[in-house]
């Protein structure tokens, strides 16, 4: 059975505090890793990896994966009270079966 | 914005009762997703669809079955609601298979 597991499962900080958000997998066939962001409503996408090694950035946000140790790593710099949402991980797998297997996610809370 | 309508937003039932959910895409994605968000569980896929009249089983597809006749438009039943059904639900589309899937608004359906 696909597992996706992210730690911690809430987190709070301080505005301008750095944070990292940890993602593990253990699945068949991997294809890919993908990060998003929930606030109140739906889930909005941020990140897809397919690659170790490879940083994906997007303004204060970054990524990388780690395809031998299994692991992803979303950090957010600089943190704003913006920032305070569920982080969720998912992971496609298998062969011919395009289906996300989502982590229970990281809820983080920035503080003024 | 991805162009996913979901309907209705919110709903109360009663047990027993049955449920129709709408999912309604503009962008003639092939794949579309129903997936269902609980606290302690995170996102778990319902039912998947990979083409008109071409469904296949999520992982908690008990108690669910969806339908898919025309390109646009994804429907999920409850045949009969149960308390543990409720949930919110997320109506999510692809274009292609193992890419980013982008999520409707979501549906609260409480059943009482």
């Amino acid at each position: 059975e696909d597992k996706v597991v992210q730690s911690p499962l809430s987190l709070v900080v301080h505005e301008g505090d750095t944070v990292t958000l940890n993602c593990s997998y253990e699945v068949t066939n991997f294809r890919s890793l993908l990060w998003y962001k929930q606030e109140k409503k739906a889930p909005t996408f941020l990140f897809m990896l397919t690659s170790s090694g490879i940083e994906k950035k997007s303004g204060r946000l970054s990524s990388i994966l780690d395809k031998k140790e299994l692991f992803s790593i979303l950090n957010i710099t600089a943190t704003q009270t913006g920032d305070s949402a569920i982080y969720l991980c998912a992971v496609y797998s298998g062969a011919g079966s395009y289906q996300l297997t989502f982590g229970k996610g990281t809820k983080l809370s920035v503080i003024p | 914005d991805a162009g996913i309508t979901q309907s209705p937003r919110h709903k109360v039932t009663e047990t027993g009762t049955p449920v129709t959910l709408r999912c309604h895409q503009t962008e003639n994605h092939r794949y579309m997703y129903w997936y269902r968000q609980d606290p302690g569980h995170g996102l778990r896929l319902i039912h998947y669809s990979y083409g008109v009249k071409d469904t296949d089983k999520g992982e908690v597809s008990d108690g669910y079955s969806v339908s898919r006749s025309k390109t646009e438009d994804f429907l999920l039943t409850l045949e009969s609601a149960t308390s543990s059904q409720t949930s919110v639900y997320f109506c999510a589309i692809s274009g292609t298979g193992g890419n980013t899937i982008y999520f409707g608004e979501g549906s609260w359906l409480t059943v009482v």
